[in-house]
């Protein structure tokens, strides 16, 4: 069955550090795979997607992710974050198959001053 | 402005007390859905529309009714509220299904007691 898994539920990183947030999915196919970012109070917004081409994907807010194939993964990285970047972090898959996005459970991101 | 507008935004309500959530888009998109976003669980599919009175399940509609009479408007009928149903709901839309960015309404915070 198709699955996303982000293994990290909370991760604390100082502002000017960098990041990278984990994702890993289980699908047959070549799957589309999504970023989204919630704000405190906040639906959820697009930071980035990837559909096919080149695996390095530039976002919104100085985001990136990378697809690798090899290790089913869509990792999420910033090189240097913003306390404005305390959020939740979800990564999501589309499901050609059925027609739907499957979503993560989220990686609740904590910046210290 | 695009924007997905839900309503109402925090809902208290007891047991058995039929509630309806409504779900508005003006970017004339074809593809709404409804989600239920739980501590730890993220964010789960409830009802989904491909466009004007089609509706299909999705993960967890047990207990939910949509429709969809109109492309801009997409409710979510709770007809028992049960205490289990206690969560926070977002609508969102897109102009297709998988390849192209959802956009989220803020969310609604329902409590059933």
């Amino acid at each position: 069955a198709q699955s996303v898994t982000q293994p990290d539920i909370h991760i604390t990183v100082s502002e000017g550090a960098s990041l990278e947030l984990r994702c890993n999915y289980s699908y047959g196919a070549t799957p589309y795979l999504f970023w989204y970012v919630q704000s405190p109070g906040q639906g959820l917004q697009l930071l980035l997607k990837y559909f096919s081409g080149d695996t390095l994907v530039q976002g919104i807010k100085g985001f990136e992710a990378e697809f690798k194939r090899s290790q089913s993964s869509f990792n999420l990285r910033k090189p240097s974050v913003h306390w404005s970047d305390a959020a939740e972090y979800f990564c999501a898959v589309g499901v050609i198959r059925d027609d739907k996005i499957i979503f993560g459970k989220g990686t609740r991101l904590h910046i210290l001053p | 402005e695009a924007q997905v507008t839900q309503n109402p935004r925090y809902l208290i309500t007891v047991t058995g007390k039929k509630l309806t959530v409504t779900c508005s888009q003006n970017m004339n998109h074809e593809y709404m859905s409804w989600y239920r976003q739980d501590p730890g669980l993220g964010l789960r599919q409830i009802y989904y529309s491909m466009n004007v009175e089609v509706t299909d399940k999705g993960d967890v509609p047990e207990g939910y009714k949509v429709s969809r009479k109109e492309k801009r408007n997409f409710p979510l009928i709770l007809e028992s509220p049960s205490p289990n149903q206690t969560s926070l709901y977002f609508c969102a839309s897109s102009k297709g299904n998988l390849n192209t960015e959802a956009f989220f309404g803020q969310g609604t915070r329902l409590t059933v007691v």
